[in-house]
């Protein structure tokens, strides 16, 4: 099995302009999350998915921000428009049956910076 | 707001020895999860709790869970360099917050 897969690995791009990350979760999996980190405020949840629906989103920090599971093969993440501070590592998890009772998955991550 | 607290954020430890990681919360959950991260890799999923009284293990690493005294702990037996690494926390509340620890930072020398 391949695993989560996430692209680009790395992306720099210049505050105010629009990023897409993208994310294949295990084939199989019913459950799709996105993290982020950075130093100042740790790992946070942004949104999860379950059977492609957003099941919680309270995370993700303001309208900028805007998740889309369109099948069960592909989600994306999109910042529009970028700014600095958006600048930190994001995760795509995915597992098989949702948080509480299953082990997630965790793809390699995708490095944001924005200048 | 749920609050998660994480000590120590820092460990050096020796091979062989036992160590304790503990995780406190400050709301009412049930859930509870341990995760491990490499240096600049990604993340892992070690341990899913889900009741009180829980107890996982896998190898060295004991994880449990009181959620009367709102604290987990992760136990480290007889370290080993491979174990070198963040460990993190995270707990689900009842009305599905979900916040992180700040991570411990372990380090087992030789």
């Amino acid at each position: 099995d391949a695993g989560v897969i996430q692209s680009p690995r790395h992306e720099v791009t210049e505050m105010g302009q629009e990023v897409t990350l993208r994310c294949k979760p295990i084939s199989g999996h019913n459950s799709l999350f996105w993290y982020r980190q950075t130093m100042m405020r740790g790992l946070e949840l942004l949104i999860y998915f379950n059977n492609n629906v957003p099941i919680d989103d309270s995370g993700m920090p303001e309208d900028r921000f805007s998740a889309k599971m369109p099948n069960a093969s592909f989600s994306t993440l999109k910042i529009q428009p970028s700014e600095p501070r958006d600048s930190a590592v994001y995760f795509c998890a995915s597992s098989r049956t949702g948080f509480s009772t299953d082990t997630q998955y965790f793809g390699p991550g995708t490095r944001l910076t924005v200048l | 707001e749920l609050k998660v607290e994480q000590n120590p954020l820092f460990l050096s430890m020796q091979e062989g020895k036992n160590y304790t990681i503990y995780c406190n919360y400050s709301t009412t959950s049930d859930r509870l999860y341990w995760y491990r991260q490499d240096p600049g890799k990604s993340l892992e999923s070690l341990f899913v709790l889900l009741s009180n009284g829980a107890v996982k293990q896998e190898g060295r690493l004991m994880a449990s869970l009181d959620t009367k005294a709102r604290l987990s702990t992760l136990h480290i037996t007889a370290a080993v360099h491979d174990l070198s690494a963040t460990y993190f926390c995270a707990v689900e509340s009842n009305n599905n917050d979900m916040r992180f620890g700040a991570g411990t930072r372990l380090t087992v020398k030789p």
